[in-house]
């Protein structure tokens, strides 16, 4: 079946430094991802959604020139956390919809840990 | 806006016993409703989901659930789990459209980590 692919799925940086998130279709094509957030012990946040060829859409309170996102291709998106700082240690995970839009597939998901 | 609760944060069985994660929502509008599953260092994966029709839904892997829209919930059961079902599942919702649907913007609860002891 389709697979999105995440990674890297750990990363660990020093604060005030850019990580790059990357999220792949590898047997689809994907107009659209939503990139999600979560936090321990709380649930998944849709963060923006990804749109091929056009900005990205962000949720309210998500600042968007701190979370960058990239859809390069059909088959990419990129999620750039800027300037990186404690408080954005989190768990990121991509999804994309398949090409009828009637399921959604999920990346495996990267874990983020600024010291 | 919607909102989900997951009432129980870890549960803990016993395999061949049966299990129930509990899921509670609330919207004012109608919703699209979905369980999914996410086993150790993988990406989520849909369980089951609720669109119309009938209220009990059959997914993969012997589970199913429930929708109940007095009580606003869709609790997902198994009658008999295995050790291969320990992972945590997440129930989430949807904004109901009829003239499409765009799964992308679930709105999730806050997981439930089933745990199942031979």
């Amino acid at each position: 079946g389709a697979v999105v692919s995440q990674h890297p799925s750990r990363v660990i940086c020093k604060s005030g430094t850019s990580v790059k998130i990357e999220c792949r279709s590898l047997d689809f094509q994907a107009t659209t991802m939503f990139w999600y957030r979560q936090f321990p012990k709380q649930s998944l946040m849709l963060m923006a959604t990804s749109n091929e060829g056009s900005k990205a859409t962000y949720e309210q309170g998500v600042e968007k020139d701190k979370f960058l996102i990239n859809h390069a291709s059909l088959t990419l998106s990129t999620l750039t956390v800027t300037s990186a700082h404690p408080e954005d240690s989190s768990f990121y995970i991509c999804s994309a919809p398949s090409a009828r839009n009637e399921k959604l597939f999920f990346g495996s998901g990267t874990q983020l840990s600024v010291l | 806006a919607q909102s989900v609760t997951q009432l129980d944060s870890q549960v803990p069985v016993f395999e061949e016993a049966p299990v129930e994660l509990r899921c509670n929502y609330s919207s004012s509008v109608s919703v699209y409703l979905f369980w999914y599953v996410q086993y150790p260092n993988q990406g989520l994966q849909l369980l089951l989901k609720y669109l119309s029709g009938s209220t009990l839904v059959k997914g993969i892997n012997g589970f199913e659930a429930e929708f109940n829209k007095s009580q606003t919930s869709f609790h997902l059961r198994k009658p008999s789990v295995h050790i291969s079902d320990t992972a945590e599942y997440f129930c989430a919702v949807t904004v109901g459209n009829a003239g499409g649907t765009s799964y992308g913007k679930l709105t999730f609860g806050q997981g439930t980590i089933l745990t199942v002891h031979p």
